[in-house]
């Protein structure tokens, strides 16, 4: 399988601030990566389709204008979570992909706690 | 559209026992159907994937799952359970030629000394 790395691993922040997470993929250059969000004991939910040099693709119900997707390379996708709220405290995931019958290769995640 | 139903949100097992976690999925066109393993505070790491060639699936760890397209079920088996086996499980489908996977509810299995 793919090697993607995510930094940090995890964050605490205070309500309010914005954080910034990263998602590296090692292996190959990827066209498309996913960012999830899973709750305590819950699945994954996909928030967007980032993809290199262009808008990312949102998913209904998440506010693109809170949590801000840059591909600003074949290899690295961020994510910011702005005036983050502890509603917001989750564990963030990104995965990474060849092409669209690739399979997803997934990051360790990035647990983030808002206080 | 495309759904995933893990039934089971807790299965538990002695270790050496057969494991079996259950997916059925939901799709107008054949699927792409995936297993994936989560340990506590890590990602996904892919267990077998089905991508129309052989219905009978082997993956890592000594897992395996079988497609049934009239059950329309992928469910994993493993002959034996070792405690390294204890994880959350989830099974994803991903409709043909559609980049986004689709997430079951997870099964966390537990094996029992």
């Amino acid at each position: 399988g793919a090697v993607v790395s995510q930094h940090p691993s995890r964050v605490i922040c205070k309500s309010g601030t914005s954080v910034k997470i990263e998602c590296r993929s090692l292996d190959f250059q990827a066209t498309t990566m996913f960012w999830y969000r899973q709750f305590p004991k819950q699945s994954l939910m996909l928030m967007a389709t980032s993809n290199e040099g262009s808008k990312a693709t949102y998913e209904q119900g998440v506010e693109k204008d809170k949590f801000l997707i840059n591909h600003a390379s074949l290899t690295l996708s961020t994510l910011t979570v702005t005036s983050a709220h502890p509603e917001d405290s989750s564990f963030y995931i990104c995965s990474t992909q060849r092409d669209s019958t690739d399979t997803q290769y997934f990051g360790p995640g990035t647990r983030l706690t808002v206080l | 559209a495309q759904s995933v139903t893990q039934l089971g949100s807790h299965v538990s097992v002695s270790e050496g026992a057969l494991v079996l976690l259950r997916c059925n999925y939901s799709s107008s066109v054949p699927p792409y159907l995936f297993w994936y393993v989560q340990y506590p505070n890590q990602g996904l790491q892919l267990l077998l994937k089905y991508t129309s060639a052989a219905t009978l699936v082997k993956g890592i760890n000594g897992f395996e799952a079988e497609f049934k397209k009239s059950e329309t079920s992928f469910h994993l088996t493993k002959p034996s359970a070792h405690m390294s086996d204890a994880a959350e499980y989830f099974c994803a489908v991903r409709k043909g030629g559609n980049e986004k996977l689709t997430f079951g509810t997870g099964t966390r299995l537990t094996i029992i000394p």
